[in-house]
C-alpha cells in the first residue's frame, strides 16, 4: 500500500460546480496535510495546509482531514475556468529539515466555462 | 521577500551528454533545499535534498548527483544522461521552521 493515495482523475466539471479532491493515506504519525495547486508547465504551488484534524476555509476553498479514517478533502466551490490544474495533496510528520513530505500524485481538474 | 530561480526552462539533450541544473534561493540564510522529478503519471519523486552547505541526501540511487557549493545554491548534475533522465526537474526549499515548499517555476528535460 503507497503512503499516499489520490485519485488522478482528470476530473471535468462546469463552471460554479462545487469540486472535491480527496486522499488517502497510510501514516498515522502524519500531522501536517497540504494541497498544492499546480498549472500546466509551472511548479506547485502550496494552496494551504491543516494541521492535524479539523477544517480550514480560505475563501472558496476548504481543507478538511479526518485522521480516524486517513483521509483528507479539498473543496472547491463556485469554480472558476482559473481553477483548472492539477491537485496535489501532501503530508508530513512534522517540520524541520529531516521531515520530507510526501505527495499524492495529483488530480488535474478541468472547470468549463 | 524570499525567491527562488530555477534555469533553465527547457532543455533538449542528447543521450550521454552531461547536465547542469542550477537553483538558486534569495531571501533567506540556511534553507533546506531539495530536487524532485515529476514525470506523467508517477507524481513527485524526491532525488535529493540538503540540509547545509555540502550535506546533500540521496533518496534514489540513479545517473544523477546533486551539490551544493554555497548556502543558497543547490545543483543537479549528470555524467550521461539517458532516455530515462527525461522530465521536469523542480527545485524547492523550505525555511525548516514553517510547513511546506516553495517550489521553482520547474526544468523540462527532453533527452534525445
Amino acid at each position: 500500500q503507497k503512503e499516499v493515495e489520490q485519485d488522478p482523475g482528470p476530473l471535468s466539471v462546469p463552471e460554479g460546480a462545487i469540486v472535491s479532491l480527496n486522499c488517502t493515506y497510510s501514516n498515522s504519525a502524519f500531522q501536517y496535510f497540504m494541497w498544492y495547486r499546480q498549472y500546466s508547465r509551472k511548479g506547485p504551488e502550496l494552496l494551504m495546509y491543516t494541521y492535524s484534524s479539523g477544517n480550514k476555509e480560505d475563501g472558496r476553498f476548504t481543507a478538511q482531514v479526518d485522521k480516524s479514517s486517513k483521509y483528507i478533502s479539498l473543496f472547491i466551490r463556485d469554480s472558476q475556468p482559473s481553477d483548472s490544474a492539477t491537485y496535489l495533496c501532501a503530508m508530513s510528520g512534522g517540520i524541520g529539515g529531516s521531515e520530507k513530505l510526501v505527495f499524492g500524485k495529483g488530480t488535474k481538474l478541468t472547470v468549463n466555462p | 521577500s524570499q525567491t527562488i530561480h530555477q534555469w533553465p526552462a527547457t532543455l533538449v539533450q542528447p543521450v550521454g551528454s552531461p547536465l547542469s541544473l542550477e537553483c538558486t534561493v534569495e531571501g533567506t540564510s540556511n534553507p533546506n533545499l531539495y530536487w524532485y522529478r515529476q514525470a506523467a503519471g508517477r507524481g513527485l519523486q524526491l532525488l535529493f535534498y540538503s540540509v547545509g552547505i555540502g550535506q546533500i541526501s540521496s533518496e534514489v540511487p540513479q545517473n544523477l548527483s546533486a551539490s551544493r557549493p554555497q548556502d543558497r545554491q543547490f545543483i543537479l548534475s549528470s555524467k550521461k544522461l539517458l532516455l530515462s533522465d527525461s522530465g521536469f526537474y523542480l527545485c524547492a526549499w523550505s525555511p525548516g521552521t514553517s510547513v511546506g515548499y516553495t517550489f521553482g517555476s520547474g526544468t523540462r528535460l527532453t533527452v534525445v
